[in-house]
């Protein structure tokens, strides 16, 4: 299976400013996504990073939001932009493995104050 | 869209069976998966089945599906209390996958 991993692990930011969260695949893969996870809550699914063009995004989710970029088979990164306390969740990096296997990297706890 | 429905908690005593169930949405999923979520910790991906199958079977754990319900279930055999974490079950909906809220299990010894 692909080992992910996610930067920073988790992080407390203010009102109004943007983090840019970092997934790095041990591997070259396909399909890359990205999920949240908000407090009590399941999985949702923000968009698919596409190499080498623009991210597909989930109804809901916007690309002046959460820009995302995908230079290369293993790297993507997810930018939360001017946060607000209702941003405070776990972001999920995932791959696709094999067109069936989906695996996790182990998150991104944000916390917005 | 439709939701991926779970019941959201189970107790059981430590050695006990714990079974876990889902009724997913989209009849045209191709696999359907189990995941388990620790304390503090990303999703662990437990066991998938393929939807032309209607048992799995993987060491403690096995999965049946009832493809005319949409109705999938895990079973935990010999639960132990490391096994309590929250489950989520999910469909792929296309290449993505679409969650339920997860079953938080709780053994006790």
């Amino acid at each position: 299976s692909a080992v992910i991993s996610q930067k920073p692990s988790r992080d407390i930011c203010q009102r109004g400013t943007s983090l840019t969260i970092q997934c790095q695949v041990d591997s070259q893969v396909t399909m890359m996504f990205w999920y949240r996870q908000q407090p009590g809550q399941s999985l949702t699914l923000i968009a698919t990073a596409n190499q080498g063009s623009e991210a597909t995004y989930e109804s809901g989710f916007v690309i002046d939001k959460f820009p995302i970029s995908r230079p290369n088979l293993t790297f993507s990164t997810l930018t939360v932009s001017n946060m607000s306390p209702e941003d405070s969740s776990i972001y999920l990096c995932s791959v696709g493995d094999r067109g069936y296997e989906q695996y996790f990297g182990p998150g991104t706890r944000l916390t917005v104050t | 869209g439709e939701d991926v429905e779970q019941s959201l908690f189970l107790s059981v005593r430590e050695g006990d069976s714990s079974v876990i169930n889902c009724t997913y949405t989209d009849s045209s999923s191709t696999y359907l998966y189990w995941y388990k979520q620790e304390p503090g910790a990303g999703l662990q991906l437990l066991t998938y089945i393929f939807s032309n199958m209607d048992m799995k079977q993987d060491q403690r754990l096995t999965v049946l599906l009832n493809k005319k319900d949409k109705h999938l279930s895990l079973r935990i055999a010999d639960t132990q209390t490391g096994d309590s974490a929250i489950y989520f079950c999910a469909e792929n909906s296309g290449y993505a996958l679409n969650f339920g809220k997860g079953t938080s299990l709780l053994v006790t010894p």
